[in-house]
């Protein structure tokens, strides 16, 4: 059983086009994350959603919108993309436990997103 | 504003040669978790450690430890008798503890990561 699972793995579309990124987590835990991998290797948060609730937004575009029906899925969804979204999406989740504890966050196996 | 910095951009070696991967961080908080993952050729992030800020004690688990000093603000990876499987991208990263009122706020600050790649 897979942890945390994002489809699609690959993605390749065009510029201006608008597509989606879906992810699950069957965890249980209450907090879930979009991270990007830029072509450098760079990984960089994006968004964080604790209990369905937007918590972090890192001055992403707002092309770029989350959606979190539940705790256990967080989708992504791109308008009009552009030849610089190209990346890899990873998308994460992690557990929150009372008082000042941070646990490990475990990721997707990321989305190859190509904008050609 | 947390910071961390891996200066080894590439490490190659030999198999059966220990290497180390440096980390150095900065933070302001008191309370902060360092974590490394590695991302193999497949493209995964798998979780390896994560050390509490209060811990400073070493861990050793298999052939990885990790040396963790406060004064010199370093979390370093030791591989002890490498493989090839041990070829992949490690990331050392830093993310701030969640208090009460900033649950969901526990995002991972990453080093630009060690490219390591062992020679069979």
């Amino acid at each position: 059983d897979t942890a945390v699972s994002q489809t699609p793995k690959y993605l390749v579309t065009q510029m201006g086009n608008d597509k989606s990124i879906k992810c699950e987590q069957n965890l249980g835990h209450d907090t879930m994350y979009w991270y990007k991998q830029d072509s450098k290797k760079f990984l960089k948060i994006m968004f964080s959603y604790n209990n369905k609730e937007l918590i972090i937004n890192e001055t992403v575009p707002n092309r770029f919108s989350p959606k979190s029906p539940d705790k256990a899925h967080l989708n992504l969804h791109i308008n009009s993309l552009e030849l610089g979204d190209s990346a890899v999406y990873f998308c994460a989740s992690s557990l929150t436990l009372s008082g000042s504890h941070s646990t490990e966050a475990f990721f997707g196996q990321g989305t190859r997103l190509t904008v050609v | 504003a947390q910071k961390v910095t891996q200066a080894q951009t590439e490490i190659s070696v030999v198999e059966k040669e220990d290497v180390t991967l440096d980390c150095v961080y900065e933070t302001r908080d008191t309370t902060y978790y360092l974590f490394w993952y590695k991302q193999p050729p497949s493209g995964e992030l798998v979780f390896l450690i994560r050390r509490n800020s209060f811990d400073e004690q070493n861990e050793i688990s298999g052939r990885y430890s990790w040396n963790f000093q406060k004064s010199t603000s370093s979390f370093n990876f030791t591989i002890t008798a490498s493989q090839v499987v041990d070829s992949a991208v490690y990331f050392c990263a830093l993310s701030e503890a969640a208090g009460i009122s900033n649950f969901g706020n526990e995002k991972l600050t990453f080093g630009t990561g060690t490219r390591l790649t062992i020679i069979p």
